[in-house]
């Protein structure tokens, strides 16, 4: 079983909707971060957070640590937002570690 | 501000053949610096990291190895690749330990 899962893998929804993508984890972290990959494969860092709420412009991001989970919102979709949303983690280990772990990514397409 | 660079963008080899892939970083001294690779149908995984000049972490046992000859240049090598090297190279810069990651481009590499 993967560290960190994903859910749904693959996602559709229209113009406008209300988007809710789901990371679980089964380690202690120090910190989890929400990554998006474009059709091209570049890569940006959407969030880095360890406790509670970050919000981004239309991105909102929580996690409850005692329940392992976070979730990535995007209110108000757009066609733009298609891209791969990648969770990643980061084990709490002794005298820290850079060492991050990746789930699989969830596939979002956002049609008009 | 700070950019980072990737090349080459795509490479075909065969195997057997070397490897060298670079990655540099601009506007910013004494960067930590990561090599992962994205095979496909995975999650990205963390394969080395330096935290200064001359200094490598290897996160998994394999057939690469890589280097950081200057404060921000770090390079991915293969003596002789194998078809399982294969998949979509990133690297990575933070500031810091344990901070936001920022992503270069990417090379995706195929070994035939």
């Amino acid at each position: 079983k993967n560290e960190v899962e994903q859910s749904p893998q693959n996602l559709t929804a229209q113009e406008g909707e209300f988007i809710t993508i789901n990371c679980s984890y089964s380690v202690g972290i120090s910190a989890l971060h929400w990554l998006q990959q474009h059709p091209g494969g570049g890569i940006v860092s959407l969030f880095m957070l360890s406790s509670g709420k970050k919000k981004h412009g239309r991105l909102i991001a929580t996690i409850n640590i005692q329940e392992k989970h976070s979730s990535l919102h995007i209110t108000a979709s757009h066609p733009r937002d298609s891209a791969v949303y990648i969770c990643a983690v980061r084990p709490l280990t002794q005298g820290g570690s850079e060492k991050l772990v990746f789930g699989k990514g969830t596939k979002l397409t956002v049609n008009p | 501000s700070q950019t980072i660079h990737q090349w080459p963008a795509t490479l075909v080899q065969p195997v057997g053949s070397p490897l060298s892939l670079e990655c540099t970083v601009e506007g910013t001294s004494n960067p930590n610096l990561y090599w992962y690779r994205q095979a496909a149908g995975r999650g990205l995984q963390l394969l080395f990291y330096s935290v200064g000049i001359g200094q490598i972490s290897s996160e998994v046992p394999q057939n690469l190895s890589a280097s950081r000859p200057q404060d921000r240049q770090f390079i991915l090598s293969s003596k002789k690749l194998l078809l399982s090297d294969s998949g979509f190279y990133l690297c990575a810069w933070t500031r810091g330990r344990q901070e936001t990651q920022y992503f270069g481009p990417g090379t995706r590499l195929l070994v035939l």
